[in-house]
């Protein structure tokens, strides 16, 4: 049978779209949020962050928005490229205020169609 | 230099071996951590130091030990491992090492094979 456990979540958009990708966190406390990208082979890299006086920021290309009453999180990335291909995780801080590391959500594996 | 370094990339030992893995930051940040990544799942905090003493150890069984011998090195000592520690093992820096909240900047890695 399928083994549902192994299975990351899946997103597929074609090259130049706009792409959307998710997260729920479960902790009230945490008031610092950040999106990873983790190419294979690869440790995750920083894309954006955001804390929990804020509901939207924009860098390059990305925007996060964070939506407290619900708990929920999404990155967007504008005119996707083949180089976005990656697992993107995000991660809170779970208001601990101090040097505690980081909580990663489950993670989605983002594919560009040609 | 914007880099965290982790030797070696890649590592395959027995149930006996005796093995350390390696982590390395130069960017002067005071606070460094050890995740633990499975294939398809996030990566899991194992250890925190924080101004190179130990804050944070997220109940990680004692065949791993880590180790801070100064500020800019952490280490992961391994010891009689299990086939289920085979993992990717992922080392972390950030600027401050208490109170504010900050992102952490990771190395790529150490692959971890146990037989």
């Amino acid at each position: 049978g399928e083994n549902v456990g192994l299975h990351l979540p899946t997103l597929s958009v074609q090259e130049g779209d706009n792409s959307i990708i998710n997260c729920a966190y479960s902790n009230s406390a945490s008031d610092y949020f950040i999106w990873y990208k983790q190419e294979s082979g690869k440790g995750p890299q920083f894309i954006i962050d955001i804390r929990s006086n804020m509901d939207k920021r924009q860098g390059q290309r990305v925007t996060v928005l964070l939506n407290k009453t619900v708990k929920h999180l999404s990155l967007q990335i504008a005119a996707t490229q083949p180089g976005d291909s990656a697992v993107y995780f995000c991660a809170e801080n779970g208001g601990g205020g101090g040097a505690d590391g980081l909580t990663f959500g489950k993670g989605t594996h983002l594919i560009i169609q040609p | 230099d914007t880099e965290v370094t982790q030797t070696p990339k890649h590592l395959v030992m027995g149930m006996t071996n005796k093995k350390s893995l390696k982590c390395e930051q130069h960017m002067g940040h005071r606070a460094m951590y050890w995740y633990k990544q499975k294939a398809k799942k996030p990566p899991e905090l194992m250890f925190v130091y924080s101004y190179e003493k130990l804050s944070i150890n997220e109940s990680v069984p004692s065949r791993f030990s880590p180790e801070c011998p100064n500020s800019s090195l952490l280490n992961l000592h391994l010891h009689a491992l299990q086939p289920e520690d085979s993992a990717l093992y992922l080392c972390a820096s950030s600027p401050r090492g208490t109170g504010l909240n900050e992102k952490l900047f990771f190395g790529s890695g150490t692959q971890l094979s146990v037989l």
